[in-house]
């Protein structure tokens, strides 16, 4: 089988830093990918993770190991407007890659 | 570069109706997805097209369709509706696929938000 587990909610405070984790069931894939969804918005592309280790892009990073199965997305340095929901998906290997998407993670900033 | 579109933005049907959603994709990009959402299902894929052909398939009833044509541009289309088919749904473009996973990006468009009464 195929699966993505991610926590349902977060919360955190402005200014904290906060760690989002992902972790998977599927094996035979290429890299993992980061979404942000604001309410009433689409989904945007953050990040993109080939290779293990950590990826940095602003405030916001991610992380891969294939070999724990896990990867996470870490977010400094926290303001209101990173309040949304974060996908991961993996990029599946087979005859046509597809995506394979979490439920998603609903992150709440508060003051 | 002017990004994903669809129309309708807002669609309020009934049950038993047929609906039909359109997606145009950025320029260059010749691979377009479809997602339904819904509150806590996350994103569930629909289809994948790409040159005219349908590449990846979900796990939904016959009754989801769609299309694509020579421009790139598609249309899904959702039969026989049911309440349950209330949801918002998202289309997603990217480039031709290639070698590289990392290019499989998906740029998505402000989605259709379906209302079935």
């Amino acid at each position: 089988g195929q699966s993505l587990e991610q926590p349902s909610e977060v919360t955190a405070v402005e200014g904290a830093i906060v760690q989002i984790n992902c972790t998977y069931q599927t094996s035979g894939f290429y890299g993992l990918s980061w979404y942000q969804q604001h309410d009433g918005g689409a989904p945007t592309f953050l990040s993109y993770n080939g290779l293990d280790g950590l990826e940095e892009t602003g405030r916001f990073s991610s992380f891969l190991s294939r070999s724990d199965s896990y990867g996470y997305l870490l977010l400094q340095e926290l303001q209101m407007k990173d309040s949304a929901s974060y996908f991961c998906a993996v990029n599946k290997r087979g005859n046509n890659r597809k995506l394979i998407w979490g439920l998603g993670t609903s992150l709440a900033v508060n003051p | 570069k002017a990004g994903v579109t669809q129309t309708p933005r807002y669609l309020i049907k009934t049950r038993g109706q047929q609906v039909t959603l359109s997606c145009s994709p950025i320029s260059g990009h010749r691979s377009v997805s479809w997602y339904q959402q819904t509150p806590g299902q996350g994103l569930q894929f629909l289809f994948e097209y790409f040159s005219e052909t349908q590449r990846n398939k979900g796990n939904f009833p016959g009754r989801f369709s769609g299309r694509q044509f020579s421009n790139s541009r598609s249309e899904m289309n959702v039969s026989t509706l049911e309440l349950g088919d209330s949801a918002l749904y998202l289309c997603a473009s990217s480039l031709p696929p290639n070698r590289d996973p990392s290019t499989d990006t998906q740029y998505f468009g402000p989605g259709t938000r379906l209302t079935v009464l």
